[in-house]
């Protein structure tokens, strides 16, 4: 079957400790994202990569990392630097960029102890 | 900054009505549209999408787009319990640009 991975499902982040959360797509799609969901609010972009060892910052990069050294993996790593990181973390991928629909991985809950 | 606009409700509608879910947006370049149903706890997953002036239709569900007037709109047909759920409208610009999504309407159908 093909789709989006993520892992794990729950995370739990202790104070000053850098966390990273797994997305694997075999969708075979070049570009894929990274947002992250507050209570009751939209999603906000925080990276998107549209080529292997290429990504960008999206609106809310600070605090974060990401790297893109395979199509299928894009990694994103929650630093210590973030004060507030406990939401709902999204990955998602589309064929190319830009006007590509974009389908979701089942997300990432992250809490912070 | 783009922006992207959507009543966060609850909307509610008894069952077997017809939902009707707006989204006004502040770019007049963009280029597509789409809709998500997102169950609570869960991802978001694609109802449809929209580039053109009109309607599409895709079973019980029809979206509509204005770009004159900025707003795309997404009519649930025949409402069931089970299309509970927050409704985002996603909305892209040109190419090189990211989908900017609006924060929701959250639907709740009555049986």
């Amino acid at each position: 079957d093909g789709g989006i991975t993520q892992s794990p499902k729950y995370l739990f982040r202790k104070e000053g400790q850098n966390v990273t959360l797994s997305c694997e797509q075999n969708l075979n799609h070049d570009a894929m994202y990274w947002y992250r969901q507050d209570p009751g609010q939209g999603l906000r972009l925080i990276y998107y990569s549209q080529i292997v060892n290429d990504f960008q910052k999206g609106d809310i990069a600070e605090g974060y990392s990401v790297s893109r050294e395979k199509k299928e993996s894009f990694p994103l790593t929650v630093t210590s630097a973030q004060k507030n990181p406990t939401a709902f973390y999204l990955c998602a991928s589309s064929i190319s960029g830009s006007q590509e629909t974009q389908y979701f991985g089942p997300g990432t809950r992250l809490l912070v102890l | 900054q783009k922006e992207v606009e959507q009543n966060s409700g609850p909307l509610s509608v008894p069952e077997g009505a017809i939902a009707s879910l707006n989204c006004t947006y502040s770019d007049r370049g963009s280029q597509s549209f789409f809709w998500y149903r997102q169950y609570s706890g869960k991802s978001p997953e694609l109802i449809m999408f929209i580039y053109s002036n009109g309607d599409k239709e895709d079973g019980r569900f029809t979206a509509q787009l204005n770009k004159a007037s900025q707003y795309v709109s997404l009519l649930i047909r025949d409402s069931q319990p089970s299309d509970s759920a927050t409704y985002l409208c996603a909305v892209n610009g040109d190419y090189g640009q990211n989908f900017v999504f609006g924060p929701g309407t959250r639907l709740s159908v009555l049986p």
